[in-house]
């Protein structure tokens, strides 16, 4: 079983629809999450951080965290094309460095 | 406040060459990460450093050797390079002090191994 899990894609929406993301960890003990997005050909950028249960909103991205079911899951409202990446999800363990793992992205296409 | 810089941005190796992969922050953070990214296999850890002075080894360090030169400064060495490390490097950094690990990334270096 991976230690981050996330469906690779590509996820295909509407041009002002909502984006789904979905991750699972294994790490029960798991601390803080975190979502990137990577444009092609780019590094990834930091766009939100959750460590409680329940929903973060900045903007129009919300994640959304659930620990007793180990699911973290990042919604983008009113999609744009300009959205159109591959974004990756990030989970920091209960490990000594606080070490953080990386799944290997969902592909996001926003049609217009 | 330029965030994390790395050179170069592209590089073309014969197998056997060697080179150093560059790069600075200037976030005054305190730890500093080598990746390497290949399709499908996601972001993997190379060597990391917590903090100036001290390095450790990720999940594959084989190959590769680093050098936190100051608090700055992080350089990433292959010293007989094999096709096998053709990939884009990342560079990132990060305060954890206050327990939440956030990385912030350089814009990456395209390596070819021949």
């Amino acid at each position: 079983q991976k230690e981050v899990e996330q469906n690779s894609g590509p996820l295909s929406v509407p041009e002002g629809a909502i984006a789904s993301l979905n991750c699972t960890y294994s790490d029960r003990v798991s601390q803080s999450f975190f979502w990137y997005r990577q444009y092609s050909g780019k590094s990834p950028e930091l766009i939100m951080s959750i460590y409680s249960n329940g929903d973060k909103e900045d903007g129009r991205f919300t994640a959304q965290l659930n620990k007793a079911s180990q699911y973290v899951s990042l919604l983008i409202r009113d999609s744009q094309p300009s959205d159109s990446a591959t974004y990756l999800c990030a989970v920091q363990g209960s490990g000594g460095y606080q070490k953080v793992t990386f799944g290997t992205g969902t592909k996001l296409q926003v049609i217009p | 406040n330029a965030g994390v810089t790395q050179t170069p941005k592209f590089q073309v190796l014969k197998t056997g060459q060697s080179m150093t992969l560059q790069c600075a922050q200037d976030m005054n953070h305190n730890s500093m990460y080598w990746y390497r990214q290949d399709p499908g296999m996601g972001l993997r850890l190379i060597y990391y450093s917590a903090s100036e002075g001290t390095t450790d080894k990720g999940e594959v360090p084989n190959g590769y050797n680093v050098s936190r030169l100051n608090k700055r400064e992080f350089s990433l060495r292959l010293e007989s390079a094999a096709p096998s490390q053709t990939s884009v490097y990342f560079c990132a950094s990060s305060d954890p002090s206050g327990g939440v690990n956030e990385q912030f990334f350089g814009p990456g270096t395209r390596l070819t191994v021949l």
